[in-house]
């Protein structure tokens, strides 16, 4: 049974550039959650989505977007990359229907920004 | 938001248990406690999770006090491979699929 998969792992950038993250959910879950880990920091929540829409957003401006296809996997895209876009960038799934069920990540695609 | 505390670092032999506490006073009635950790700058790993009775599975036991205002995460015999970033959360938002709340976490060093 995969788990969460995320792919690159490692990707650099350079600033002004957009980048596209790919993340494919654990076996039954339904809902994917975005992200970004500043080195030294705990996670910060991007956003979420189910049923391909955005669920909740946390405090990240419009240069970050997203995307769920009809097989549950999505994509988290940056536009315009600042150098303060590096770090480590988290999916989590679970699923919508038991609430209570704790998220499981991957580990991570690793993105610097030169 | 409601958020978490915890201190930033603990040691602990290896072989004794590790108690790693968590303040979490806002939390709300129908809100779990999450507790992750991080080895290495791999994803989160999930280790258990509590709403109002004390849980243990084969990783961890959380015991969480009467006013669910913090919890304590207890590995029995602490090895070396413990050794990483704890993290309790809460999720914030109308379903307990809502975004995760992480602080920074305590850093747990098992030593020989």
């Amino acid at each position: 049974d995969a788990g969460v998969t995320q792919s690159p792992t490692h990707l650099i950038k350079t600033r002004g550039q957009q980048v596209t993250l790919r993340c494919s959910p654990k076996s039954g879950h339904d809902t994917v959650s975005w992200y970004q880990q500043a080195l030294g920091q705990g996670p910060q929540f991007i956003f979420q989505y189910y049923e391909e829409e955005e669920r909740q957003r946390g405090n990240f401006p419009d240069r970050f977007s997203g995307h769920q296809f009809p097989n549950y996997s999505s994509e988290l895209n940056v536009n315009a990359l600042l150098l303060g876009d590096s770090a480590l960038y988290l999916c989590a799934s679970s699923p919508w229907i038991r609430r209570d069920q704790p998220q499981h990540f991957g580990d991570g695609t690793r993105l610097s920004i030169l | 938001d409601a958020k978490t505390t915890q201190p930033p670092s603990m040691d602990c032999a290896e072989g004794r248990a590790a108690n790693l506490p968590c303040n979490h006073s806002t939390i709300s009635g129908n809100e779990y406690v999450y507790w992750y950790r991080q080895i290495h700058s791999q994803g989160p790993q999930y280790i258990i999770h509590g709403l109002k009775n004390n849980e243990t599975n084969e990783m961890a036991s959380l015991i969480i006090t009467e006013d669910r205002k913090s919890s304590t995460l207890i590995l029995p015999h602490a090895t070396l491979r413990d050794t990483a970033v704890y993290y309790c959360t809460v999720p914030y938002g109308s379903s307990n699929t809502g975004k995760l709340i992480f602080g920074q976490g305590t850093t747990l060093q098992v030593k020989p």
